[in-house]
């Protein structure tokens, strides 16, 4: 089982900064990686998918990267409605995988 | 508009049964790989079944291989999943989810359901 390790758990921002959230994978994805949106009460919400491609509907300021074991999430200037916890995914092997998730809280 | 709707949830004991369903709307339900995920209270997401969208491919993570089962109505458009020998562990919102693309191999999940709560206790 491929482990998906992310960092920091918790992130203290003001609106505005800019966000860098990573995601470490116990083995090579490939860039078989999605990143998710979580507010609380909601259904996850799909921002990237294939490490680097924005899903339908996602802000510009939502931005992915790495290939291989490395990965990340940058928000280049954090609005009101970010604020949430963010969850990475592998899906290039059986099982899939979640990360245990980046909190973006207000600071 | 594209949508699932999961339901039947609820509270039951330990080693208890019970069948959640997923309805699906507003694309065509027989062309993509579905998948359960699930999040247990105040924890991170965790997936627990797929299957492709003829149901050639199942797959189960090992917390709940040989007592969940997942399937599929394509003339439905709905999915299921049968839970037997349910745990406290088992404890969690489970959501529906579909794959972004109809295309194999692309298990990453554009559309979510609202998520049916499933209590396992005494």
């Amino acid at each position: 089982e491929i482990v998906m390790t992310q960092s920091p758990a918790t992130l203290s921002v003001s609106p505005g900064e800019r966000v860098t959230l990573s995601c470490r994978a116990s083995q090579s994805v490939s860039s078989i990686l999605a990143w998710y949106q979580q507010k609380p009460g909601q259904a996850p919400r799909l921002l990237i998918y294939g490490a680097s491609t924005r899903a339908t509907g996602i802000p510009a300021r939502f931005s992915g990267s790495g290939s291989g074991t490395e990965f990340t999430l940058t928000i280049s200037s954090l609005q009101s409605e970010d604020f949430a916890v963010y969850y990475c995914q592998q899906y290039n092997n059986w099982p899939l995988t979640f990360g245990g998730g980046t909190k973006v809280e207000i600071k | 508009e594209v949508q699932l709707v999961e339901s039947g949830g609820g509270l039951v004991k330990p080693g208890g049964s019970l069948r959640l369903s997923c309805a699906a709307s507003g694309f065509t339900f027989s062309s993509y790989t579905m998948t359960w995920v699930r999040q247990a209270p105040g924890k991170g997401l965790e997936w627990v079944s797929s299957i492709s969208s003829k149901s050639i491919y199942i797959f189960y993570a090992d917390s709940v291989k040989g007592r969940f089962t997942i399937s599929r109505d394509n003339a439905k458009n709905s999915l299921y999943v049968q839970m037997n020998s349910l745990r406290a562990e088992d404890t969690a919102v489970y959501y529906c989810a579909r794959d972004y693309s109809s295309s194999w191999g692309n298990q990453a999940f554009d559309i979510w359901g609202q998520g049916t709560v499933v209590t396992v206790s005494s």
